[in-house]
C-alpha cells in the first residue's frame, strides 16, 4: 500500500497569500524526499527536495519542511501566483529500493486572483 | 539540453492490440524509470532500467507488460493485448544516478476502446 499521503486533497488560496501543503510518510527508511508540481495534461515537474540529514530547505519562494520525528513533510509557497495551480505530490525514495519513487495521491492548489 | 522525451504522446488502441510506448531520456542519463497514473490519483512505480538492465520490475504487471532499455535507442514500456483498464497516462522519469532527482517527460496517454 502506499507509504506517502496527503492530508488534504484540495487547497484553495488567494493570490498573494501562503501556501501550505502537507505530507504524512510512513517508512522511516527513506531518506531522500522530493516535491513536485503537474499541470493539467503535463509530467510531473520538480519543485524542490530534502534528504533526511537535513530538517528546511530554502528555494526561490518555496521551502520544504523535514520533520522526521512525526515523519512529516511541508511544501511552503510564499506569495502565491495565479501560475501556482496545479497540483502538488510529495515523494520519497526509500534508501533500500533501488532509488524508485513513491508518491502520495496530491493535493490540488487553486489560486484565486 | 533536451528533457526527456515520450512518443507518442497520444495513443489509441482497441482491446487485444498492442501499445508501444518510448522514452528517451535526457542526455547523459542512464537510469529510466516507468511511472502509471490513473485518472485523479498519483503516480505509481512501474518499472526501473539501467542501459540493457533491468533493476526493479517489482511494480509491473506480471502479464502482458514488460520493458527494455537497449544500448542504443530509447526505453521502450510494451503492453500486449490492453484492456480497457490499461487506459491511463504513462510517465518515464530519468536521472544521472540513482537516489538522485528524476526529471519527468510528457507522458503518454494510452486509451483502450
Amino acid at each position: 500500500g502506499e507509504s506517502v499521503g496527503l492530508h488534504l486533497p484540495t487547497l484553495s488560496v488567494q493570490e498573494g497569500d501562503n501556501s501550505i501543503i502537507n505530507c504524512a510518510y510512513s517508512n522511516s527508511a527513506s531518506d531522500y524526499f522530493i516535491w513536485y508540481k503537474q499541470e493539467s495534461g503535463k509530467g510531473p515537474q520538480f519543485i524542490i527536495d530534502i534528504r533526511s540529514n537535513m530538517d528546511k530547505r530554502q528555494g526561490q519562494r518555496v521551502t520544504v519542511l523535514l520533520n522526521k520525528t512525526v515523519k512529516h513533510l511541508s511544501l511552503q509557497i510564499a506569495a502565491t501566483q495565479p501560475g501556482d495551480s496545479a497540483v502538488y505530490f510529495c515523494a520519497e525514495i526509500p534508501y533500500n529500493q533501488g532509488g524508485k519513487l513513491i508518491f502520495g495521491q496530491g493535493t490540488e492548489l487553486s489560486v484565486k486572483p | 539540453n533536451a528533457g526527456v522525451m515520450q512518443n507518442p504522446r497520444h495513443l489509441v488502441r482497441r482491446r487485444g492490440q498492442e501499445a508501444r510506448l518510448r522514452c528517451s531520456p535526457m542526455k547523459g542519463h542512464s537510469h529510466v524509470y516507468w511511472y502509471r497514473q490513473l485518472p485523479e490519483e498519483g503516480l505509481k512505480f512501474m518499472v526501473y532500467l539501467q542501459k540493457e538492465n533491468i533493476i526493479d520490475e517489482s511494480g509491473m504487471p506480471k502479464e502482458r507488460f514488460s520493458a527494455e532499455f537497449p544500448k542504443e535507442g530509447p526505453s521502450i514500456l510494451r503492453i500486449q493485448q490492453v484492456v480497457r483498464g490499461d487506459s491511463a497516462a504513462y510517465f518515464c522519469a530519468s536521472s544521472p544516478q540513482a537516489y538522485n532527482e528524476q526529471f519527468f517527460g510528457p507522458g503518454t496517454r494510452l486509451t483502450v476502446l
